[in-house]
């Protein structure tokens, strides 16, 4: 069965400060993952997707990920956080058929 | 402009009434979702469409009759309506059936049902 584990519900960082929200997967077979982002009162905006093509994955806003095989990970990083970047960020799984498998989610809060 | 759109934003309305919630997509997508998201933001499928058929059905109570005029609409109409139907409601749409691997879902801005 194929599944996705956001490690941290909640993360905090000061602005300027590097980003990293955590996501194991668990997939039969090599899957299509995915980062979306959720801003408050707005639908879900595709961050980046690994699709077996590069296992460092960069995508809008700075946002970049890497697929490690052996650690069935797919974290996602950003160098330098940025008030704006306070959202919902969703790690999501694609095992071949026509579900998405999303993660529980990770709250991203900036301080200033 | 927008690519995926769906109205109403916000629908309050107390048990056992129906209620529809309407969704658009000018992206030319053949593909079209409902998404359910609860209080604590886990997002589960509902159905999907794929011009106009359906093809996922996630064990939703047959109260929740999803309907596509075109393969640009897809609406969910809700009958009696019970408070654990409250959620936000998303739309979404992609090229090619499914989520396979170039074809990323496009979402709405959700729908906040409120059930009293």
């Amino acid at each position: 069965a194929q599944s996705v584990t956001q490690l941290d519900s909640h993360v905090s960082v000061s602005e300027g400060t590097p980003v990293l929200l955590r996501c194991n997967y668990s997939s039969s077979y090599s899957p299509s993952l995915f980062w979306y982002v959720q801003h408050p009162n707005k639908g879900l905006q595709l961050l980046l997707k690994y699709t077996s093509a590069a296992t460092l994955v960069k995508g809008i806003n700075g946002f970049e990920a890497e697929f490690k095989k052996s650690e069935t990970s797919f974290h996602l990083t950003k160098p330098s956080a940025h008030m704006s970047d306070a959202a919902e960020y969703f790690c999501v799984v694609s095992p071949y058929t026509d579900k998405l498998i999303f993660g529980t989610g990770t709250r991203l809060q900036v301080f200033p | 402009d927008t690519a995926v759109s769906q109205t109403p934003k916000y629908l309050v309305t107390q048990m056992g009434n129906d209620k529809s919630i309407k969704c658009e997509q000018n992206l030319g997508h053949d593909t079209m979702y409902w998404y359910k998201q609860d209080s604590k933001k886990f997002l589960k499928i509902m159905f999907s469409y794929n011009n106009k058929e359906l093809i996922i059905n996630e064990t939703v109570p047959n109260r929740f009759s999803p309907k596509s005029p075109d393969k640009a609409h897809l609406n969910l109409h809700i009958n009696s309506l019970e408070l654990g139907d409250s959620a936000v409601y998303f739309c979404a749409s992609s090229q090619v059936g499914g989520s396979s691997y170039n074809s990323p879902l496009h979402f709405g801005n959700g729908t906040r049902l409120t059930v009293t």
